[in-house]
């Protein structure tokens, strides 16, 4: 069974540039998560998906974060404009359901510069 | 107060002893738990998981629930080098939705 696929594995930008990133949640996985994790912490959840729609949110800066998952399958987050605190390794997660085990992709390392 | 804490070490224990990790967490109607491993520049890892209350055992590890007291913990028997890592809990609210994770408790091995 092929894992969570994530892309790019690295990206360097510079400070007010845009960035995306993609994420292909195992099959059949209805629940998508997207975290944030700074160096030294632990993953910070930015968006929880079921299927199309959005679960919780409430931690997305809104302002410069978006977020999509159209088809219900893969899903793409972009930062616009980014900045120096966005530097962070960005991980997208899948589950069968809410309350079941999420699996985790590699991950993309962003820095701003 | 944050919704998942954890301890965040380093846990040092000598090699073939017994590593105790812990994690509490806010919201009483939590119904899942999870113990995930990271290590250094890498994705995290599911260990176990556990909903109900007691203990659950696979292998050398051990995670024990206790609702009442809003507290799940790991238990790695006879510890290896090889588990150095930094140990993650994450706690699926109320509601079923946001899986929340601690800040992670780093546990050193030494051989």
């Amino acid at each position: 069974e092929a894992g969570v696929a994530q892309s790019p594995r690295y990206k360097i930008i510079e400070k007010r540039q845009s960035v995306a990133f993609w994420c292909n949640p195992i099959s059949g996985h209805a629940t998508l998560y997207w975290y944030q994790q700074i160096l030294g912490q632990g993953p910070k959840l930015l968006i929880q998906f079921q299927n199309n729609g959005v679960v919780d949110d409430s931690q997305l800066p809104k302002d410069r974060f978006s977020a999509e998952r159209l088809k219900g399958v893969d899903s793409t987050l972009k930062i616009q404009p980014a900045k120096l605190e966005d530097s962070a390794v960005y991980l997208c997660a899948s589950s069968l359901n809410p309350n079941t085990e999420a699996f985790f992709g590699q991950g993309t390392r962003l820095t701003v510069v | 107060q944050k919704e998942v804490e954890q301890n965040s070490g380093p846990l040092s224990v000598p090699e073939g002893a017994i590593a105790s990790l812990n994690c509490t967490y806010s919201d009483r109607g939590s119904q899942s738990f999870f113990w995930y491993r990271q290590y250094s520049g890498k994705s995290p890892e599911l260990i176990m998981f556990i909903y109900s209350n007691g203990d659950k055992e696979d292998g050398r590890f051990t995670a024990q629930l206790n609702k009442a007291s809003q507290y799940v913990s790991l238990l790695i028997r006879d510890s290896q080098p090889s588990d150095s890592a930094t140990y993650l809990c994450a706690v699926n609210n109320n509601a079923g939705n946001m899986l929340t994770f601690g800040g992670g408790t780093r546990l050193m091995v030494k051989p």
